[in-house]
């Protein structure tokens, strides 16, 4: 199985701060991640794929790597950003998650 | 719009199946998979298999391979997970989500609400 870390598991930031989270697979995924947004009670959101950003996701959010270096960065942070952040590999099955990254405002 | 509406929360014993409901609306069903994803209390995300509704071909998370069936009804536009002999470890929230079926292209564009399994005696 593909095992994929994520750090930090906890983020805290202030309002305007750029922010990055890495997802590392233990082997080679070519270009096959994802990356979810969740907040406490809801279902995950598809914020990104594929090296390709979803509609209606705002422009700062970023994502960039391929093989077993991955990063969503997001510039002037927002308090709707509040949120954890899952990255999904789909290169092969079993389809696996990272633990995830809380990230908060100061 | 693309809807995928799950079944209400079940309380279930130690030993006891449940099966859980995703009834899709807002696109074709068949052009596009389903997948469950299950998440504990306070833990993260677990993939737990996949369907293709056009074949009926399935893929299991080795770890529920067995106790867990995934089958779909292209008359109801409905997905099903049955999951059986529950411990407390399967309390969760299982959530179905829309897989596309291109190749390669198994990530989740649409979720369903969540439907809370509580196993306990």
């Amino acid at each position: 199985d593909i095992q994929m870390t994520q750090s930090p598991s906890t983020l805290s930031a202030s309002v305007g701060d750029r922010v990055t989270i890495t997802c590392r697979a233990s082997q080679s995924i070519s270009f096959w991640l994802a990356w979810y947004q969740q907040k406490p009670g809801k279902a995950p959101k598809l914020i990104y794929k594929t090296s390709r950003l979803e509609s209606g996701v705002p422009s700062r959010f970023s994502g960039r790597g391929s093989g077993t270096e991955f990063t969503l960065t997001i510039s002037n942070l927002q308090p709707d950003d509040c949120a954890t952040y899952y990255c999904q590999q789909y290169n092969s099955y079993p389809l696996t998650f990272g633990g995830g990254t809380k990230v908060e405002i100061k | 719009q693309v809807q995928l509406v799950q079944s209400a929360g079940e309380v279930k014993k130690p030993g006891a199946s449940v099966k859980v409901s995703c009834k899709t609306s807002g696109y074709s069903f068949t052009t596009f998979g389903i997948s469950w994803v299950r998440q504990a209390p306070g833990q993260g995300l677990e993939w737990t298999g996949w369907i293709s509704t056009d074949t009926g071909n399935t893929n299991y998370a080795q770890t529920l391979q067995g106790r867990v069936t995934i089958t779909a009804d292209t008359s109801t536009n409905t997905a099903y997970m049955e999951l059986t002999s529950l411990t407390s470890d399967d309390t969760a929230v299982y959530y179905c989500a829309r897989t596309p079926v291109g190749s390669g292209m198994r990530y989740f564009d649409y979720w369903g609400q969540g439907t809370l399994v509580t196993v306990s005696s």
